[in-house]
C-alpha cells in the first residue's frame, strides 16, 4: 500500500516552456501533498506543500508565479514549472502523507528534468 | 541551526557489521521521527518511523528516540552491500524536516 506515482518520469525541455508533473496517491487519500526539489548531491529541499482544494504554502524563496501547484483531488497534485530555464534543472520529487498518527510521507519515483 | 542534523559521512562498515546512524534535532516540540533510504538517482523510500521514547524493531533496523537528548538513531544489523544508500533523518512537528542524509557504504 501507500503508493504514489509521479509523470512523466523524465522531460527535456526548451528553455522558456513550461512543464507539468503530475503526482498521483495510487491506493490511498492524502490529505497533504508536498513537492521537493533535489540538485546532484544535494539534500531534498521542500518547495510547498499543498491541501486539496487550497493554495499551496510555499517555501521561503520559491516562487510561486513560477511554480503553479494545483491540488485538485486528494489523490492528484500537479506541479506546473512555468518559463523553465537551464537553471530550474533538477530532480522534482513530490510525497503524500495519509495523515495518520506517525503522519509519515510516501514519496514518488521523482521527475528528472533537463531545460536545454 | 538546522532543525535536523545528520553526520554527511560517508560511514563504511564491512558487510555483516552493524551500522549505526545518528541524528539529532533542535525543537523539543517534535512528535514524530522518521528514517529514509535514498539509493543514488531515486527518490526517498521510508524504512520506519518512531515517536515514542526507546526502540522499534522492524526486521534487521531498529530506531532509537531519546526525546531528552533529541537524539534519533539507526540501526542496521548484519549490514548488506545493497544497504548502501543515503540514510535521510526527519522530524515532525507541524511540518517536516529533513536532515541532509548519510551516505552509507557497506564494503563486500
Amino acid at each position: 500500500g501507500a503508493v504514489v506515482s509521479q509523470h512523466p518520469s523524465w522531460v527535456i525541455c526548451k528553455s522558456g516552456t513550461s512543464v507539468k508533473i503530475e503526482c498521483r496517491s495510487l491506493d490511498f487519500q492524502a490529505t497533504t501533498m508536498f513537492w521537493y526539489r533535489q540538485f546532484p548531491k544535494q539534500s531534498l529541499m521542500l518547495m510547498a506543500t499543498s491541501n486539496e482544494g487550497s493554495k499551496a504554502t510555499y517555501e521561503q524563496g520559491v516562487e510561486k508565479d513560477k511554480f503553479l501547484i494545483n491540488h485538485a483531488s486528494l489523490t492528484l497534485s500537479t506541479l506546473t514549472v512555468t518559463s523553465a530555464h537551464p537553471e530550474d534543472s533538477s530532480f522534482y520529487i513530490c510525497s503524500a502523507s495519509v495523515g495518520g498518527p506517525g503522519n509519515e510521507q510516501f514519496f514518488g519515483p521523482g521527475t528528472r528534468l533537463t531545460v536545454l | 541551526q538546522k532543525e535536523v542534523e545528520q553526520n554527511s559521512g560517508p560511514l563504511s562498515v564491512p558487510e555483516g557489521a552493524i551500522a549505526s546512524l545518528n541524528c539529532t534535532y533542535s525543537d523539543r516540540g517534535s512528535q514524530s521521527f522518521f528514517w529514509y533510504r535514498q539509493y543514488s538517482g531515486k527518490s526517498p523510500e521510508l524504512i520506519m518511523f518512531i515517536y515514542s521514547n526507546g526502540d522499534k524493531e522492524d526486521g534487521r533496523f531498529t530506531a532509537q528516540l531519546n526525546k531528552a537528548s533529541q537524539y534519533v538513531s539507526l540501526l542496521i544489523r548484519d549490514s548488506q552491500p545493497s544497504d548502501s544508500a543515503t540514510y535521510l533523518c526527519a522530524a515532525h512537528f507541524n511540518k517536516f524536516y529533513f536532515g541532509s542524509g548519510t551516505k552509507l557504504n557497506v564494503k563486500p
